[in-house]
C-alpha cells in the first residue's frame, strides 16, 4: 500500500530557529510536494519538486526552501521560523505526468513556533 | 492562479439526508478535477480524479459530475451518515500545473 511518511505529528519550535520537516514516500514517485493549511485558506502550496534535485515554487514560497537530494525524500526547511509558520503542513506525492492520478498525502505536521 | 470556489463553505445535516456541494472552476485549460475526503486527525484521502466532460463517478453513496465547459463539478452524499463528516476539497488542475485546492466544504452529520 502507498505511504507518505511525514518525520513528525506534532512540533513545537521557537523563533528564528531553523526547522526541517521531513518527507519520505515508498512508491517510487517523481513529483513530491509541500502544502500548508491554515483555517479559512484551505491547502496552499509551498513548494513541488518534479525530480531530484529540482524544485519549482508553489503560490506561498516565501520564508521557505526545500531539498530533493534523493528521490524518496523530501524536506521543507522553514530558514528563520517565524510565528506566522505556525500551521498544519502536508506533504504529497504524485507519479509525473499523471496530472489524473491522485495526490498521496502524509498524515500532517503541526507545527507551532513559539 | 487558478480561482477555485467551493460551496458551501460547511453544512450540517442528519443522519439519512442527502447532500450535494459544488466546486466552481475556470473551464480554461482544463485537464483534470480531483475530489479529496478530510477527516479530522487522518490525511486527505482521494475520492474521485475526472477529465472528462459530462464525466460522473461514483463510490458507495457519493457520486460526482463534471462540466468543463462552464466549470463546475458537483459532489452528492446519498444517506448520510455520521462517519461521512469530513472536510470536501476539490482541486483543479490545467495541463502541466500543480493542483489547486479549494477551501473546502465542512460537512458535519449528527445521529
Amino acid at each position: 500500500d502507498v505511504k507518505v511518511t511525514q518525520s513528525s505529528r506534532y512540533l513545537v519550535k521557537r523563533t528564528g530557529e531553523k526547522v526541517f520537516l521531513e518527507c519520505v514516500q515508498d512508491m517510487d514517485h517523481e513529483n513530491m510536494f509541500w502544502y500548508r493549511q491554515d483555517p479559512g485558506l484551505g491547502l496552499r502550496l509551498i513548494y513541488f519538486s518534479y525530480d531530484v534535485k529540482m524544485k519549482e515554487k508553489g503560490d506561498i514560497p516565501e520564508g521557505y526552501s526545500v531539498s530533493r537530494e534523493k528521490k524518496e525524500r523530501f524536506s521543507l526547511i522553514l530558514e528563520s521560523a517565524s510565528t506566522n509558520q505556525t500551521s498544519m503542513y502536508l506533504c504529497a506525492s504524485t507519479l509525473q505526468g499523471a496530472a489524473d492520478q491522485p495526490q498521496h498525502f502524509g498524515d500532517g505536521t503541526r507545527l507551532s513556533i513559539l | 492562479i487558478l480561482n477555485v470556489e467551493q460551496s458551501p463553505q460547511s453544512l450540517h445535516v442528519q443522519e439519512g439526508d442527502s447532500t450535494n456541494f459544488t466546486c466552481s472552476f475556470p473551464s480554461s485549460n482544463f485537464y483534470a478535477l480531483h475530489w479529496y475526503r478530510w477527516e479530522t486527525a487522518k490525511s486527505p484521502e482521494a475520492l474521485f480524479v475526472m477529465t472528462l466532460n459530462g464525466d460522473e463517478k461514483k463510490k458507495g453513496r457519493i457520486s460526482a459530475t463534471l462540466n468543463t465547459k462552464e466549470g463546475y463539478s458537483y459532489l452528492y452524499i446519498k444517506g448520510s451518515q455520521p462517519e461521512d463528516s469530513a472536510t470536501y476539497l476539490c482541486a483543479p488542475n490545467q495541463a502541466g500545473t500543480a493542483l489547486i485546492f479549494g477551501k473546502g466544504t465542512t460537512l458535519s452529520v449528527s445521529s
